[in-house]
């Protein structure tokens, strides 16, 4: 079945630099890669996907690319603001499969 | 357009004991599937639903089960509750044609003592 690795599992940054939260998978038929952030006794939210015919995909402040032949993919968040402190979770599935999570990275953005 | 429900929020239960989870899926959508998240990991896949049927499981016991309504609602049913169980219970919801974006419903915190 799928795996998926997920680095680093924290990361602190100060605010208004970028932080980069990095995930590899291990299933060549996986094609969708969303990106969700978790606040503390919230739900995942979803922030970002991308589906494996687009190497890239941005919005605003939010990016994320992927590496087929790597089977990696990277989610980019520039000029980072206080909100974005929470815990980031990648996933990876196939069409309509179920979605196998990273670990989990805890990102705190120090004022 | 309602998001995803979920109901109880919380749920205190004994070991040895039933408990059961309910899910209403997104305005549109059509299938649901059941994640557990322990505190500090990442959900981990229980089942999914689509057509009333279980289209999928992950690698839980036969303890955990579940339906899924005309409306596409759903149930999670867990048997025999043991102290790992407790967790954080969530559902998603997607549409089976289409995107495979799931979205998140807020989850139901399950202490077993």
């Amino acid at each position: 079945g799928e795996n998926v690795e997920q680095h680093p599992s924290t990361l602190s940054v100060q605010e208004g630099d970028s932080a980069v939260i990095k995930c590899t998978y291990s299933d060549s038929a996986s094609n969708y890669f969303p990106w969700y952030k978790q606040e503390l006794g919230k739900r995942p939210q979803l922030i970002i996907d991308i589906r494996s015919n687009v190497g890239e995909k941005k919005d605003q402040r939010i990016a994320v690319t992927l590496n087929k032949t790597a089977k990696h993919f990277s989610l980019h968040i520039t000029e980072t603001q206080p909100e974005d402190s929470a815990v980031y979770f990648c996933a990876a599935s196939s069409l309509n499969e179920k979605l196998t999570f990273g670990t989990g990275t805890r990102l705190t953005i120090i004022p | 357009d309602a998001g995803v429900t979920q109901s109880p929020t919380h749920l205190i239960k004994t070991r040895g004991q039933q408990v059961t989870l309910r899910c209403s899926p997104k305005s549109g959508h059509d299938t649901v599937s059941w994640y557990q998240q322990a505190l500090g990991q990442g959900p981990q896949f229980i089942f999914q639903y689509y057509e009333e049927e279980e289209r999928q499981r992950g690698n839980f016991p036969d303890r955990f089960s579940g339906h899924q309504f005309p409306n596409y609602s759903s149930e999670l049913n867990v048997n025999a509750l043991l102290l790992g169980d407790s967790a954080l219970y969530l559902c998603a919801s997607s549409k089976q044609t289409g995107a495979e974006t799931q979205y998140f419903g807020p989850g139901t915190r399950l202490l077993v003592l």
